[in-house]
């Protein structure tokens, strides 16, 4: 019954190639996230949607392309993977986009491209 | 752009031995300060939420306090349970949550 879950959890892949991670949460909240930590532990925000709709898309390759096909699912599409790419990624929800709401993450997928 | 620092990077403790942790901001408006708890291999969990200056949270041995500059987080007699990374965070802007982490404080307590 995890609340926020991502597949799959290591992903190893090689340069050039192109590569999903899927998100699903359960807890009914309409806002999803996808958050990189890189080596140096420092988590930054990806992309935001509230209801379907991006709401957040920060300053990201668009080689990164996040798709919502609904409430409960956001997915991350990566195209032509490059070293740089390496982290874990996060992904995470929240009911709303209030203050009040906190975000649950999910566990982290760890790409390391190669 | 908002910033967030967090000291120290790392600290290890005595089981019993009580201390804290900063988080000092830059922000333009505060719109909620955030502290997470990060286990290795696991996402980050929510611990606290704080809104404006002077205010205090509490949860168990952990409690969070704020200041205009900067938010603490006191750990209290800390049990070996309580190693992790404990992150802080500020929103960065208003009708949404874009959070702004710092770079984490690595805790250890020994028994």
């Amino acid at each position: 019954d995890t609340a926020v879950s991502q597949t799959p959890k290591y992903l190893v892949t090689q340069m050039g190639n192109d590569k999903s991670i899927k998100c699903e949460q359960n807890l009914g909240h309409d806002t999803m996230y996808w958050y990189k930590q890189d080596s140096k532990k420092f988590l930054k925000i990806m992309f935001s949607y509230n209801n379907k709709e991006l709401i957040i898309n920060e300053t990201v390759p668009n080689r990164f392309s996040p798709k919502s096909p609904d409430k409960a699912h956001l997915n991350l599409h990566i195209n032509s993977l490059e070293l740089g790419d390496s982290a874990v990624y996060f992904c995470a929800s929240s009911r709303g986009t209030g203050m009040g709401s906190p975000l649950h993450f999910g566990n982290g997928t760890r790409l390391t491209v190669t | 752009e908002d910033q967030v620092t967090q000291s120290p990077e790392a600290l290890r403790l005595q089981e019993g031995e009580s201390s804290s942790l900063n988080c000092s901001y830059t922000v333009s408006g505060l719109r909620g300060l955030f502290w997470y708890r990060q286990d290795p291999g696991k996402g980050p969990e929510f611990l606290f939420t704080l809104y404006s200056a002077g205010e205090e949270k509490e949860k168990e041995r952990l409690k969070a306090t704020l200041t205009k500059k900067e938010s603490f987080l006191h750990i209290t007699a800390p049990k070996p349970e309580d190693s992790a990374t404990y992150l802080c965070a500020v929103n960065e802007i208003q009708g949404a949550q874009k959070l702004v982490f710092g770079q984490g404080t690595r805790l250890t307590i020994n028994p």
